[in-house]
């Protein structure tokens, strides 16, 4: 079956600008996640979803930085007024509500701030 | 989450096993061993996790030590196509708010070769 897409794959966009980046999570996966990646930062957890609800957005670094899914499928990731410290490659992973917890990881999103 | 430790990089000659530590001195009782990897250019992958018994699925075998302050991921027949980067992560399983997220470290650089 088709696995996490992601949407776009590489986005350049000029400092200041807004940027949505999009989210498919894997058919019938209630949980939803959002981490980036950076080089000086490494893998870091951003906030994830349960069906409609965010129990946890302890990772979003700032309040530039909003998400929301809509009918427990889709979720968009906005960035406002984007910084050159928000260059990073954004990734989205899905799971089912199971105590495995087993993430399937999307490819990315490739974010570049001018 | 207990935090863990793993040496930076490794190497493994081809179709040898490749044996990576792991510490994590600090877990709790119900803390589990995840195992997560990634290639370069792709989003992580799940590889397997434990609690206290040893398992092994199709990709690896975990080992955790009797105490469970430490663990070892084998792939017992190493191929090029197993260089990525190796992440232990140690977290509970199921239940509560910090459910979803997952904790990266720097993980342990893995180059197979011929």
């Amino acid at each position: 079956g088709a696995g996490v897409s992601q949407s776009p794959s590489n986005k350049v966009t000029e400092k200041g600008k807004d940027v949505e980046l999009r989210c498919d999570p894997i058919s019938g996966h209630t949980a939803l996640y959002w981490y980036r990646q950076s080089l000086g930062q490494g893998l870091e957890f951003l906030i994830y979803f349960q069906g409609n609800s965010a129990p946890d957005k302890s990772g979003l670094p700032s309040d530039r930085f909003s998400a929301e899914r809509t009918g427990g499928s889709v979720s968009t990731l906005t960035i406002q007024r984007t910084q050159q410290e928000d260059s990073a490659v954004y990734l989205c992973a899905s799971s089912r509500w199971t105590a495995k917890n087993e993430q399937f990881f999307g490819p990315g999103t490739r974010l570049t701030v001018l | 989450d207990a935090k863990t430790t793993q040496p930076p990089s490794m190497d493994c000659a081809e179709g040898r096993a490749a044996n990576l530590p792991c510490n994590h001195s600090t877990i709790s009782g119900n803390e589990y061993v995840y195992w997560y990897r990634q290639i370069h250019s792709q989003g992580p992958q799940y590889i397997i996790h434990g609690l206290k018994n040893n398992e092994t699925n199709e990709m690896a075998s975990l080992i955790i030590t009797e105490d469970r302050k430490s663990s070892t991921l084998i792939l017992p027949h190493a191929t090029l196509r197993d260089t990525a980067v190796y992440y232990c992560i140690v977290r509970v399983e199921g239940g509560g708010t910090s459910y979803g997220k997952l904790t990266f470290g720097q993980g342990t650089i893995l180059t197979v070769h011929p």
